[in-house]
């Protein structure tokens, strides 16, 4: 069964910390992955996803993460942190080939201290 | 603006009751989904319909109740059955059936007293 496994429940860190959220997923086959994000009081919103290609993926906000097949790991890193990336953030992932299910890990709460 | 309009989104009920939780979308979306939120537990699917007049079990369909009657609308109902029903409810939808990111709503919160 797909399970997807993110390190930390909470994170805190000060503006401008560099940040690396982990997340390791299981699965045998191809996988489409994703990192999504809810800032407080918001709807859960894509930050990025990856379905093939560069491993190393960009998203909104000076987010990217890197899919690491051989790890089965997909974890989310930005270089300098604000305040506003105060939020709760979430990974996912879904089979390629119809995966009608996507699973989600715990999530990871992180604040930003201004 | 198209987008998932879920309603209410607080909601308190007494035990026993039923709940129905609205769902609504205009992207014109095949695919809908329901998930479930709790601090910690991340977002457990529930229910999710691939097309009108079908949907399958998620991973906690106990106690819960579907309906796919029209494309645009995925109601679900939280019977008494429930033995925890007090969380917050997501809706959602993609795009392609199979792969694509979900659309979400912003939420229903149902409180059980």
């Amino acid at each position: 069964a797909q399970s997807v496994s993110q390190h930390n429940h909470h994170v805190i860190l000060s503006e401008a910390a560099s940040l690396e959220l982990g997340c390791n997923y299981s699965y045998g086959g191809t996988v489409n992955l994703f990192w999504y994000v809810q800032y407080p009081g918001q709807h859960l919103q894509l930050l990025l996803k990856y379905f093939s290609g560069d491993p190393l993926v960009k998203g909104i906000k000076g987010f990217e993460a890197e899919f690491i097949k051989s790890k089965f790991s997909f974890n989310l890193r930005k270089p300098s942190v604000q305040w506003s990336d105060t939020a709760e953030y979430f990974c996912a992932v879904n089979a390629a080939t119809g995966g009608f299910k996507t699973i989600f890990g715990a999530g990871t709460r992180l604040f930003v201290k201004a | 603006d198209g987008g998932i309009t879920q309603s209410p989104k607080y909601l308190f009920r007494k035990e026993g009751q039923n709940v129905t939780l609205s769902c609504e979308q205009n992207l014109n979306h095949d695919a809908m989904y329901w998930y479930r939120q709790d601090p910690g537990q991340g977002l457990r699917l529930i229910y999710y319909s691939q097309i009108v007049n079908d949907f399958q079990k998620g991973d906690i369909a106990e106690g819960y109740s579907v309906s796919r009657e029209k494309k645009e609308s995925f109601p679900l109902t939280v019977t008494s059955a429930q033995k925890n029903p007090t969380a917050f409810y997501l809706c959602a939808s993609r795009r392609e059936w199979g792969t694509g990111e979900l659309f979400f709503g912003e939420g229903s919160r149902l409180t059980v007293l």
